[in-house]
């Protein structure tokens, strides 16, 4: 099986940036995605890793080291908008099980 | 325009009267799941559906069926709800859980059972 961990809460201000990281445990790694969720939303897709390195789209990256069972997401140029939840999340059970992080409530301060 | 549907959006229902979610995607899509979201808990899978008529079990489906037996509909069924279902679900798809395929999920249904 599959388990990830996150911190639970980060806060930044507007237009710095943030890091959050997402620690897994797996008997077999299928690769790494992240999602974002407002408030009384649902979760959409940010990005994913199947491969060490960095994954960027727009403002936020996202990084991957399978060594280390470690990914992070990095967003750039933190807008009060970006105030939500992410997940990381991934395949486990031979790629069919789909489980999520307990997620990282960000809140970004004017 | 691609989208998974779910009705009802919000339910209160009481102990034992059984009950189904319904969910719809019109993107073709192979993969479909269910999830409840519970505070501090993240989301949690309770069943998943590779194509029509294979279906397992996620991490908590105890309490819950499902069945697929059109590729577009996956509904979730409550025989008997107790108040420990009480909780946010989430429908899925996507054309497979692995690789870059973005799970599309539908609006949520916030049950509750009393």
């Amino acid at each position: 099986g599959q388990s990830l961990e996150q911190p639970s809460e980060v806060t930044a201000v507007e237009g710095a940036i943030v890091q959050i990281n997402c620690t897994y445990q797996t008997s077999g790694f299928y690769g790494l995605s992240w999602y974002q969720q407002h408030d009384g939303g649902a979760p959409t897709f940010l990005s994913y890793n199947a491969l060490d390195g960095l994954e960027e789209t727009g403002r936020f990256s996202s990084f991957l080291s399978r060594s280390d069972s470690y990914g992070y997401l990095l967003l750039q140029e933190l807008q009060m908008k970006d105030s939500a939840s992410y997940f990381c999340a991934g395949p486990t059970n031979y790629g069919q099980n789909f489980v999520f992080g307990p997620g990282t409530r960000l809140s970004v301060l004017p | 325009e691609a989208q998974v549907t779910q009705n009802p959006r919000y339910l209160i229902t009481v102990t034992g009267k059984k009950l189904t979610v319904t969910c719809s995607q019109n993107m073709n899509h192979e993969y479909m799941s269910w999830y409840r979201q519970d505070p501090g808990l993240g989301l949690r899978q309770i069943y998943y559906s590779m194509n029509v008529e294979v279906t397992d079990k996620g991490d908590v489906p105890e309490g819950y069926k499902v069945s697929r037996k059109e590729k577009r509909n996956f509904p979730l069924i409550l025989e008997s709800p107790s108040p420990n279902q009480t909780s946010l679900y989430f429908c899925a798809s996507s054309l497979s859980p692995q690789g870059d395929y973005e799970q599309y999920f539908g609006p949520g249904t916030r049950l509750t059972v009393t």
